[in-house]
């Protein structure tokens, strides 16, 4: 994998139903892996910065894992509410210095109907 | 607490004309700071990055330049605009320690 690849691009579901998508990148030099949610009018907001291999994080409903070894990332969220709704986006952060450059995927859009 | 601040919002512009973006950041020194452009069915595209006053990095060959003439601002200009260059511009900033970025409201320019 050359770049960073995001599936599925959509998403509708169902209030209350539970969801992930998957965020595929390099797993040569990697640093680290950034998941943002990105609301309709609104700026991407960060969700979680990852960095080990086996890092697990959570946010409430929304958790993340990591596999650096084969290069991919899954998004959970458990219970979909329809303020959810939004793009999904990864990014893989190249480089282990602070100038280092982030390359995001095309997004995953979800849409969480009541 | 950081804030960071894009403008225009909102810009519709004839193909030729010249751009300016402005992004200001307050209540940090010395950011790293970013250029995104997302254009249409596309995802976020890296334009440029800069480390500190005077220094850029352009990751994209195109009609876009940047300049960073103080700590806290960057801009984003062209001489004459294309078609092509339609699209939503987010400034950003990152926290070194996690790389984690900030972003700016946002600009959407429509390029007729």
């Amino acid at each position: 994998i050359l770049n960073v690849e995001q599936s599925p691009q959509s998403l509708h579901v169902q209030e209350g139903d539970s969801t992930n998508f998957t965020c595929s990148f390099p797993s040569s030099n990697f640093y680290a892996l950034h998941w943002y949610r990105w609301e309709t009018a609104k700026s991407p907001e960060a969700l979680f910065v990852m960095t080990l291999n086996g890092d697990e994080k959570k946010k409430g409903r929304i958790s993340a894992t990591l596999n650096t070894k084969e290069g991919y990332s899954y998004l959970y969220i458990k219970g979909s509410q329809p303020e959810d709704s939004a793009t999904y986006l990864c990014a893989h952060w190249v480089g282990g210095t602070s100038y280092g450059k982030l390359t995001f995927g095309q997004g995953t859009i979800l849409t969480v109907h009541p | 607490s950081q804030t960071i601040h894009q403008w225009p919002a909102t810009l519709v512009q004839p193909v030729g004309s010249p751009l300016s973006l402005e992004c200001t950041v307050e209540g940090t020194s010395n950011p790293n700071l970013y250029w995104y452009r997302q254009a249409a069915g596309r995802g976020l595209q890296l334009l440029f990055y800069s480390v500190g006053i005077g220094q850029i990095s352009s990751e994209v060959p195109q009609n876009l330049s940047a300049s960073r003439p103080q700590d806290r601002q960057f801009i984003l200009s062209s001489k004459k605009l294309l078609l092509s260059d339609s699209g939503f511009y987010l400034c950003a900033w990152t926290r070194p320690a996690t790389g984690e970025l900030f972003f700016g409201e946002g600009s959407r320019l429509t390029v007729l």
